[in-house]
């Protein structure tokens, strides 16, 4: 099946640090990439998606300039988390999808910010 | 009203029973539904895809759709402890840019 990868698994890092999280598929071209967040014992929350060069097109109440997103190719999407702070912390998770097809998910980063 | 709703559970069986997850959406122009399941600290993996009315089986699980009463559902038989997990509930309305997750139903498989 469709492999997606996304590194690196896991960061803990001070806070101020900005950190890039790569997402990655590996066997097909994705037309488009989404970013999830998850905190514990809740559901998924959209971030953003993105299509390969054009900007991320960003869900209500996430700050653009806080999470920036890059879609350079159609195999490779980044997420920067800029200037973490401990209430960033989170579980991030990347997809990557093909026309209709079903979103494939990478294996999540999870982001510690001390 | 949200665009997927699931029962979040938790939904407790007995190993070896049939395990019946529900999930409903607002858009009747929606195309594609999908099952995922995810493990506690884990990312959803895909399961079954289902584009049209009726049912679907792969192995255990089988999917089914209802465009008329805009539900769809998955049963598990042979349910294993293995497959307690949350499963989400996915709907795409036939705009590749757009898929609606519901929150999830928490099963407990029971040994």
């Amino acid at each position: 099946g469709a492999v997606v990868s996304q590194h690196p698994s896991r960061v803990i890092c001070k806070s101020g640090t900005s950190v890039k999280i790569e997402c990655r598929s590996l066997d097909f071209q994705a037309t488009t990439m989404f970013w999830y967040r998850q905190f514990p014992k809740q559901s998924l929350m959209l971030m953003a998606t993105s299509n390969e060069g054009s900007k991320a097109t960003y869900e209500q109440g996430v700050e653009k300039d806080k999470f920036l997103i890059n879609h350079a190719s159609l195999t490779l999407s980044t997420l920067t988390v800029t200037s973490a702070h401990p209430e960033d912390s989170s579980f991030y998770i990347c997809s990557a999808s093909r026309d209709l097809q079903p979103q494939h998910f990478g294996d999540g980063t999870r982001l510690s910010i001390l | 009203q949200k665009e997927v709703e699931q029962n979040s559970g938790p939904l407790s069986v007995p190993e070896g029973a049939i395990a019946s997850l529900n999930c409903t959406y607002s858009d009747r122009g929606s195309q594609s539904f999908f099952w995922y399941r995810q493990y506690s600290g884990k990312s959803p993996e895909l399961i079954m895809s289902i584009y049209s009315n009726g049912d679907k089986e792969d192995g255990r699980f089988t999917a089914q759709l209802n465009k008329a009463s805009q539900y769809v559902s998955l049963l598990i038989r042979d349910s294993q402890p293995s497959d307690s997990a949350t499963y989400l509930c996915a709907v795409n309305k036939n705009n590749f840019n757009k898929f609606y997750f519901g929150s999830g139903t928490k099963l407990n498989v029971k040994p």
